[in-house]
């Protein structure tokens, strides 16, 4: 299963919604994580089930989609949000993860 | 604390083989899957490997495939990578990450990472 982000590249600024995009390139169900990864430290669980909330996660943050398209949603873009985000499908033990999504500052 | 600390990186030449920990703290160890990602300079997230709570369950991408072993030791809380004919693609830092529910072997995304340990494979 390969999974696939966009953009690769994403620029804005503090307030902003951004929404980024991962497809699968076959039916997952729900079996879908968001990850996000700061430089030096360890990634962080942000969604998984493709919409659930992962603990101390901040409600800025939202997963949805089912299948092959999935969506994460930033509301309104914090300082510590700038990070790359990764989506991750767990359908099978193959935890294939997508190639990431840069969140710049604009 | 709930941590993983990984240790055991470092200079390998090409060929050789490099054996990684994870050492697991604040939680009940033996009743979590645990796996290895790892990520390339300037490259995405990989995962690795995967073994089950039991050892029933154990999992590899085909890029490490007959070459890396995974196992655990629970009375040591302990998760450990075996690498073997290592090459310069292996060249990462390696984290270890449990598995979101405990109890079971069904995959599950990763819920607690380590810091992770940096491996370089260079002559």
């Amino acid at each position: 299963i390969q999974m696939t982000q966009s953009p690769s590249t994403l620029s804005a600024s503090v307030g902003d919604r951004v929404s980024i995009t991962c497809r699968a390139s076959q039916n997952i169900g729900y079996w879908l994580a968001w990850y996000q990864h700061k430089p030096g430290k360890a990634p962080k669980l942000l969604i998984y089930q493709a919409s659930s909330l992962q603990s101390g996660v901040p409600s800025t943050f939202s997963g949805s989609g089912l299948g092959t398209e999935f969506t994460l949603t930033i509301s309104s873009l914090q300082p510590d949000d700038f990070a790359t985000y990764y989506c991750q499908h767990y359908n099978t033990y193959t935890y294939t993860f997508g190639q990431g999504t840069k969140l710049e500052i604009k | 604390e709930v941590q993983l600390v990984e240790s055991g990186g470092g200079l390998v030449k090409p060929g050789g083989s490099l054996r990684l920990s994870c050492a697991a703290s604040g939680f009940t160890f033996n009743t979590y899957s645990m796996n290895w990602v790892r990520q390339a300079p300037g490259k995405g997230l990989e995962w690795v490997s995967f073994i089950s709570s039991t050892t029933d369950y154990i999992y590899y991408a085909d890029s490490v495939r007959g070459r890396f072993t995974i196992s655990r030791d629970d009375a040591n809380t302990s998760l450990y990578l075996q690498m073997t004919r290592l090459g310069a693609e292996d060249t990462a830092v390696y984290y270890c990450a449990r598995g979101l529910v405990s109890g079971t072997t069904t995959p599950s995304p990763f819920d607690l990472w380590g810091q992770g340990t940096l491996v370089t494979v260079s002559s």
